[in-house]
């Protein structure tokens, strides 16, 4: 069984401050590795993915990937309340042709 | 980026009829598309893998007698939900990863998955 844990609770961060989220992952063979977000009753969209070890940014968000620890992070900076909603973690496995998901962290960005 | 376009949005039911949903790939082709489920609260769960031209593969425990999938281009998957029944009411999402040139599931997709806007499913 292939899985992603996003263990923390909701996360409340006042507006314009950092929110950051964990991920662990157990498939060592996973090579891809995505942050998607998803708003409720809706579908999740892709907001970051990263493939090597680093950190890679785009505008407010920066994705964070350890391959040794097997684990992957997400920053969001100058949290908007636009930014509240549910973030999935996502990993690739069997062979990189799936991907598993972790069960998400709640975001709530108090104005 | 790319579009996914999913419908129905959303369906009401009785017991016992089938319900189709497509899945299409607006502006890329879609070698592999995916189907997922999700109760309210909890995470994305693989229901199955769809490759055009082949049986679909169907992760453990999924029916798939009752839920028949068909992905007969590159550019559209269906799932029917046959004789549906209340416990089948559920989001239903599609996701649809782009063709590429180099060998299936390679860096050079970068294995990136598009969804589509889900269908919620209301089986009466």
């Amino acid at each position: 069984q292939k899985e992603v844990e996003q263990n923390s609770g909701p996360l409340s961060v006042p507006e314009g401050a950092i929110a950051s989220l964990n991920c662990t992952y157990s498939d060592r063979g996973s090579q891809s590795f995505f942050w998607y977000r998803q708003y409720s009753g809706k579908s999740p969209e892709l907001i970051m993915s990263i493939y090597s070890n680093g950190d890679k940014e785009d505008g407010r968000f920066t994705a964070q990937l350890n391959k040794a620890s097997q684990y992957v992070s997400l920053l969001i900076r100058d949290s908007q309340p636009s930014d509240s909603a549910t973030y999935l973690c996502a990993a690739t496995y069997y062979g990189n042709n799936r991907l598993a998901f972790g069960k998400g962290n709640q975001v709530v960005v108090i104005p | 980026g790319a579009v996914v376009s999913q419908h129905p949005s959303r369906v009401i039911c009785k017991s016992g009829t089938s319900v189709k949903i497509e899945c299409r790939s607006l502006d890329f082709q879609a070698t592999t598309m995916f189907w997922y489920r999700q109760f309210p609260k909890q995470s994305l769960m693989l229901m199955a893998t769809s490759n055009e031209g082949s049986k679909a593969t169907y992760e453990q425990g999924v029916e798939k007698d009752k839920f028949l999938i068909n992905h007969a281009s590159l550019t559209l998957s269906t799932l029917t939900v046959t004789s549906a029944h209340p416990e089948d009411s559920s989001f239903y999402i599609c996701s649809a990863r782009e063709k590429s040139a180099g060998s299936s599931g390679g860096l050079g997709t970068k294995n990136i998955q598009y969804f589509g806007a889900g269908t919620r499913l209301s089986v009466l």
